[in-house]
């Protein structure tokens, strides 16, 4: 069974540094791998998508990488700013299925 | 810019009430999901739609019944609530299998 872990649970950074937040899963079969954010009281709105082909996507200051032989994912976010303050979750999609299995997510939080 | 419309957004139930949540996205899509989540759980696949006419169980089917109406609508019912129920439901589409998913913003149900 596939499992997503995101480690650490919660982060809080000074604006303007760069972050890096990580996400493992345990089953390298995947199709691909997606990056949500989630803002308190809303839904989850996709970030980023990486095919199992690709090592990384980028997306303005967001730049997710995905290595599958070790079975780590990591969403950089570049020069942070107090939006960026949310929940960020990872998922996967195994191969053949329709199922995304996600992590518990990270809690980020910029501080001005 | 609908997207993906969840109702109600907040119900509180009794134990062994009934309802049904509905959602509806107006972006063609062919896949339809439903999660819950739970805090410290993460999202949890209840059921999905690959497709009008289709519908497979995720990873906490039981409680609960699904149906896809037609291409736009697919809504989930519970027959009688349980406090175990109680969570934010969230409703999603895709493309298809392994596309981005779209989320709903979520409806609250306690159930007491």
């Amino acid at each position: 069974k596939q499992e997503v872990t995101q480690i650490p649970a919660a982060l809080s950074v000074p604006e303007g540094e760069n972050l890096v937040l990580n996400c493992s899963f345990t089953d390298s079969a995947i199709y691909n791998l997606q990056w949500f954010r989630q803002d308190p009281g809303k839904g989850l709105t996709s970030l980023l998508l990486i095919q199992s082909s690709q090592r990384e996507q980028t997306s303005g200051r967001l730049n997710a990488s995905l290595d599958k032989s070790s079975g780590r994912s990591t969403l950089y976010i570049a020069a942070s700013q107090p939006g960026d303050s949310a929940t960020y979750l990872c998922a996967v999609i195994g191969i053949g299925n329709e199922k995304l299995t996600f992590g518990t997510g990270t809690r980020l939080t910029i501080i001005p | 810019n609908a997207g993906v419309t969840q109702t109600p957004k907040f119900q509180v139930l009794k134990t062994g009430q009934s309802m049904t949540l509905q959602c509806a996205q107006d972006m063609n899509h062919n896949s339809m999901y439903w999660y819950r989540q739970d805090p410290g759980m993460g999202l949890r696949l209840i059921y999905y739609s690959a497709s009008e006419g289709t519908t497979d169980k995720g990873e906490v089917p039981n409680g609960y019944n699904v149906s896809r109406l037609n291409k736009r609508e697919f809504s989930l019912r519970l027959e009688s609530a349980a406090p175990s129920q109680t969570s934010v439901y969230f409703c999603a589409s895709s493309a298809g299998a392994g596309g981005i998913q779209y989320f709903g913003a979520g409806t609250r149900l306690s159930v007491l």
